[in-house]
């Protein structure tokens, strides 16, 4: 079965420049989640959208910003990047008319280090 | 608010049994359990909602008391393929299916042969 998949699946960038990260949610799903992970730390939800909506907003800093486009896929954008935001990011998605609507299928993630 | 998980660490030989406690001092709409090793994504394991509704891995049970809001998990007849970091994710509220859950911290599991 189709799985999210997640582009870049590594990055490396230098202090204060961008990043773009990509998900592409599993087809038919319509609802994207982002999860920052650092290193030994339990995922920590940064944003959410439905229907290229923002649906739920977690601990994004406001120097990210994300959106879902009308495929469903998502961008999550990182400037004035931070050592502190090297982690590992996944997207996560699923399907919101299903019964169980919160199911969510993560992605194989991007790890993003910041020298 | 992060749930508390329980217990932090446990080592079993293979075939043994093991329990993972999820627990949250707020009224929760649902409980997500994932198994993640190290390096990988979290792998989807179940879901139990309020109300009772539940669905999951053939192979794993769980269960949801809402009155103490807590979970559980039950790993029965342990294989070694079970080794990982196993954390539970809640929900608080259905604001209508797109929620971010706030995980715990994770209760790292080891299965020896």
């Amino acid at each position: 079965a189709a799985g999210v998949i997640q582009s870049p699946r590594h990055l490396i960038k230098e202090k204060r420049e961008t990043a773009t990260l990509k998900c592409y949610p599993i087809p038919r799903h319509d609802t994207v989640y982002w999860y920052q992970q650092g290193p030994g730390q339990d995922p920590q939800f940064l944003i959410s959208f439905y229907e290229k909506m923002q649906s739920d907003k977690g601990s994004i800093p406001d120097r990210f910003s994300a959106q879902q486009f009308s495929d469903y896929h998502s961008e999550l954008n990182m400037s004035s990047l931070e050592l502190g935001d090297s982690a590992l990011y996944f997207c996560a998605s699923s399907l919101r008319t299903s019964v169980m609507h919160n199911e969510q299928f993560f992605g194989p993630g991007t790890r993003l280090t910041v020298l | 608010q992060q749930p508390v998980q329980s217990p932090q660490a446990v080592i079993l030989r293979e075939g043994e049994d093991a329990v993972i406690n999820c627990s949250s001092s707020k009224a929760l709409y649902s409980v997500h359990w994932y198994r993640q090793k190290h390096g990988e994504a979290p792998v989807f394991l179940m879901i139990l909602l309020k109300g009772g509704e539940q669905k999951g891995h053939e192979k794993i049970s769980a269960s949801f008391n809402e009155k103490k809001q807590q979970s559980s998990l039950y790993l029965t007849a342990s294989q070694l393929s079970y080794s990982g970091t196993y954390f539970c994710g809640t929900e608080m509220y259905s604001g209508g299916g797109a929620d971010g859950l706030t995980f715990g911290k994770g209760t790292h599991l080891i299965i020896q042969p």
